[in-house]
């Protein structure tokens, strides 16, 4: 167990259809960091929080969202979800603002399936 | 843009055999991690070198980061069964807060 600690494991949905992924970080942390995996594929940056507030933005489509909230958890919004949506999507956690010396915990992940 | 380039894609070695991946920024990093991610796992920590030069070992792993501080390398001997995973390098640079990712180098260990 990572500390990181992602809901849900497993999601089955629709296209057209809105998902929420939830991330609670590592204990202390206070940045959340999402990226998509796709099969077999490398990680996509898609978006940094720090403390409560936005710090950087990968490649995260317009349909996408993200907040992380005063207890520090965050959530990721999807929504009119298309077939290339299906992917793991990885919550990670650090306790620094991304200064040059930041080491990321990353979560279980949490695989989307749009049919 | 910024960019880390991880080579090669895959390999695929006997059990036993020596593996190595290569990353290159394209510009000069502050540091550089590596991370091992197992099939159906998620990516762990390995190691973060800082230093220009810099050499660390762990048990059969040998990492090491370039002079000019833009390229690190990986590299296991004899690999084991426990290797297999695919292992990402990721880059910080001076100039901003973001870990630059390599693609990732998939280790196979041929039956």
């Amino acid at each position: 167990d990572s500390g990181v600690t992602q809901t849900p494991k497993h999601l089955i949905t629709a296209t057209g259809q809105r998902v929420t992924l939830r991330c609670s970080p590592r204990s202390g942390d206070l940045s959340v960091y999402w990226y998509q995996q796709s099969l077999d594929q490398g990680l996509q940056f898609l978006i940094q929080y720090y403390n409560g507030e936005e710090r950087a933005k990968g490649n995260i489509l317009e349909r996408f969202s993200a907040q992380q909230f005063p207890d520090l958890h965050s959530e990721l919004n999807l929504s009119s979800l298309e077939l290339g949506d299906s992917a793991l999507y990885f919550c990670a956690s650090s306790p620094h603002p991304s200064t040059g010396a930041n080491v990321l915990t990353f979560g279980a992940g949490s695989r989307l399936t749009v049919l | 843009g910024q960019q880390v380039m991880q080579i090669p894609q895959y390999q695929h070695v006997q059990e036993g055999e020596d593996f190595t991946t290569y990353c290159n920024s394209s510009t000069t990093l502050s540091n550089i991690q590596w991370y091992k991610q197992r099939p159906g796992g998620h990516p762990v920590f390995l190691i973060q070198l800082v230093k220009s030069g810099e050499v660390k070992k762990q048990k059969r792993l040998t990492f090491q980061f370039g002079e000019a501080k833009k390229n690190s390398s990986l590299h296991i001997t004899a690999t084991q069964t426990t290797d297999v995973g695919t292992y990402f390098c990721a880059g910080n640079q001076d100039s901003n807060y973001q870990l630059i990712w390599g693609a990732g180098t998939k280790l196979i260990i041929k039956p």
